[in-house]
């Protein structure tokens, strides 16, 4: 089955400590992104990739880092958690080589960090 | 910043009525998407407009777009229960087609 699967789905943590979520798709897309989504804001980007080892900043990407060792994941590191990284993640693919196409969404992962 | 805003934020109808939301943006875009999420779940692509089209339809789901103005309509007809959700639009940027933005989202409760 064609899928995006995110890693844990529900995560507490305490402030500072390391922690990574994963997300793999297997429909060999190019693109991947991960996305946070907080009430009354919707879905902001906060980091994407177009390839193994190219990434780009979203529109949020302060306090994380990602790499794209491969071509099928994608993990957000969170390298110190703080309070206001508390929000619901999403990683999503696309297949690239046209921008006319349809993203493809994980379940999500709700994190809160105490 | 938010480059899709939905209006209205919410909207509760009654089976059988139709439900339309509007999206504004602010920049020049690809193309533009609408999703939707059942309560903070993964979101589900529904439809997508391309820049140089104006009208659309898919099934009970109907969208427009307006470059000149900026801003697109979906338009649910014969709404049901299922159909209660949130709904977002996305915006590809011409600038790279990597960086999607979405709206607030409008969130629709049909009740039976």
């Amino acid at each position: 089955e064609a899928q995006v699967t995110q890693n844990p789905r529900y995560l507490i943590t305490v402030t500072g400590k390391k922690l990574t979520v994963t997300c793999s798709q297997n429909m060999n897309h190019e693109y991947m992104s991960w996305y946070r989504q907080d009430p009354g804001l919707g879905l902001r980007q906060i980091y994407y990739s177009m390839n193994v080892e190219v990434t780009d900043k979203g529109d949020v990407p302060e306090g994380y880092k990602v790499s794209r060792k491969e071509k099928r994941n994608f993990p957000l590191i969170l390298e110190s958690p703080s309070p206001n990284q508390t929000s619901l993640y999403f990683c999503a693919s696309t297949p690239g080589g046209s921008p006319n196409t349809e993203a493809f969404f994980g379940q999500g992962t709700r994190l809160t960090v105490v | 910043s938010q480059q899709g805003e939905e209006d209205p934020q919410a909207l509760s109808i009654q089976e059988g009525e139709n439900a339309t939301m509007n999206c504004s943006y602010k920049t020049s875009i690809n193309n533009l998407q609408w999703y939707r999420q059942n309560s903070g779940r993964g979101l589900v692509h529904l439809i997508l407009i391309r820049s140089n089209e104006r009208e659309k339809h898919s099934g009970r789901l109907r969208v427009t777009l307006d470059t000149s103005k900026k801003s697109s309509s979906l338009l649910i007809t014969a709404s049901r229960a299922a159909d209660t959700a949130s709904y977002f639009c996305a915006t590809l940027s011409t600038d790279s087609w990597g960086k999607f933005q979405f709206g607030a989202g409008t969130q629709v409760v049909v009740t039976p």
